[in-house]
């Protein structure tokens, strides 16, 4: 199992502008994951993207993956109050392995 | 679709009992795993399975038991409860994408606290 490592680990920006956070991985992948937490909840899957895709856009959310670089970053544009909330990255490896979620970037979004 | 069920919500041990946190899904999953989380702390892997009667160790599998004797049940055992196990516990389930684990579908969590 290999663990994802946000940045930063905390964010604050007002409504409406874009928030980028990124994630940095290990070992090779075979898709990497967003996903979302608002407080005491369980996470929430965003996006999945295949380690052959470089983009892929979900309403207000884009991915991009740099499997050089090993390294993968999320925008979300014109953010609101309601994306308060902390986002991880989960690299998916092959069968038998499993995700190892990292701390997370905590994102305030300030109405 | 339930989607990913756990049961109790909220549990209060003494230290020392036992006890077992269930955890269902009826998506036909094959990978199910358990993750813990304290306060202000991403999740930590406690077990995990990828098909029935296949488990294994994940980062902090110390004190805890699994077994999956079905493809819908993923148990998790406290053998001995330790104030350190206080926590909020999260089961999730996933199919496979590729080889690997895809979108994890994460239950409601448990609020364990051990006195």
């Amino acid at each position: 199992s290999q663990q994802g490592e946000e940045d930063p680990q905390a964010l604050s920006i007002q409504e409406g502008e874009n928030a980028t956070m990124n994630c940095s991985y290990k070992t090779s992948i075979n898709n990497l994951q967003w996903y979302r937490q608002n407080s005491g909840r369980g996470l929430v899957h965003l996006i999945l993207i295949r380690s052959n895709e470089r983009e892929k856009h979900s309403g207000r959310l884009r991915v991009t993956l740099d499997t050089s670089k090993k390294s993968s970053s999320l925008l979300i544009t014109a953010s609101r109050a309601a994306d308060t909330a902390s986002y991880f990255c989960a690299p998916g490896g092959n069968y038998g392995q499993n995700f190892v979620f990292g701390p997370g970037t905590r994102l305030s979004v300030l109405p | 679709n339930a989607g990913v069920t756990q049961t109790p919500k909220f549990q209060v041990l003494k230290t020392g009992q036992s006890m077992t946190l269930q955890c269902a899904q009826d998506m036909n999953h094959e990978y199910m795993s358990w993750y813990r989380q304290d306060p202000g702390m991403g999740l930590r892997l406690i077990h995990y399975s990828v098909g029935a009667g296949i488990t294994d160790q994940g980062e902090v599998p110390n004190g805890y038991n699994v077994s999956r004797s079905t493809t819908e049940d993923f148990p998790l055992r406290l053998l001995s409860a330790a104030p350190s196990q206080t926590s909020v516990y999260f089961c999730a389930s996933s199919y496979r994408v590729g080889g690997g684990p895809g979108e994890q579908y994460f239950g409601p969590g448990t609020r364990l606290t051990v006195t």
